[in-house]
């Protein structure tokens, strides 16, 4: 079945730490890859995605993420974070098996000043 | 370009009561969703239509949840009757894709708690 799996739940780093989010997905045919993010008080928004080509997507404020088909893996990073990236961090991916958008259960971040 | 609406913002009711919400999608967007948040999890979608057709609806809960898609633009999420555990945030999401594989604009979410 698809599935999406967020490793961390929960993540509290000082700013200027670098930042690195798991999230891994079964296998189903072909799968476009995201990351979204909610912001306290706003609505989910897209950070970045993958469809096709070079394996390493940049986003908005500074996100990256490497798409790793052998691991089945599409990573978040960030070299330094901010305060202002606090916030709750979900993993999706469209399967064109099920035609589906699932999403991970998240991870939330918190950034100390 | 306007969002995704949902209304109402939020609403409290009581356990067996019915409650009703509403989504008007970007203009043009042929794929909508509704996911329903618990808190601390991820979305889980519970139905998605291409146009006013179900393209899934696996994962609700048919005994009391029901949902439309009127013309192919609007949409209600409906829950008759209620119970304690449906307290979450719907959400109301729609694409411009035919087959859902870009990029899903999200609503600000309904917050239903249920006494």
């Amino acid at each position: 079945a698809q599935s999406v799996s967020q490793h961390n739940h929960h993540v509290i780093l000082s700013e200027a730490a670098s930042l690195e989010l798991g999230c891994n997905y079964s296998y189903g045919g072909t799968v476009n890859l995201f990351w979204y993010v909610q912001y306290p008080g706003q609505h989910l928004q897209l950070l970045l995605k993958y469809f096709s080509g070079d394996p390493l997507v940049k986003g908005i404020k500074g996100f990256e993420a490497e798409f790793i088909k052998s691991k089945f893996s599409f990573n978040l990073r960030k070299p330094s974070v901010q305060w202002s990236d606090t916030a709750e961090y979900f993993c999706a991916t469209y399967s064109s098996n099920t035609g589906k958008l699932i999403f991970g259960q998240g991870t939330t971040l918190q950034v100390k000043p | 370009e306007a969002g995704v609406a949902q209304s109402p913002r939020y609403k409290i009711i009581e356990k067996r009561q019915s409650v009703a919400f509403w989504c008007n999608p970007i203009s043009g967007h042929a794929t909508l969703y509704w996911y329903q948040q618990i808190l601390g999890q991820g979305p889980k979608l519970l139905i998605q239509f291409q146009n006013n057709g179900v393209v899934d609806d696996s994962q609700l809960p048919k005994d009391r949840f029901s949902a439309e898609r009127l013309k192919g633009v609007d949409s209600t999420l409906k829950i008759q009757p209620a119970k304690l555990e449906d307290s979450a945030v719907y959400l109301c999401a729609s694409s411009s894709s035919r087959t859902g594989d870009t990029e899903a604009f999200f609503g600000q979410g309904t917050r239903l708690t249920v006494v």
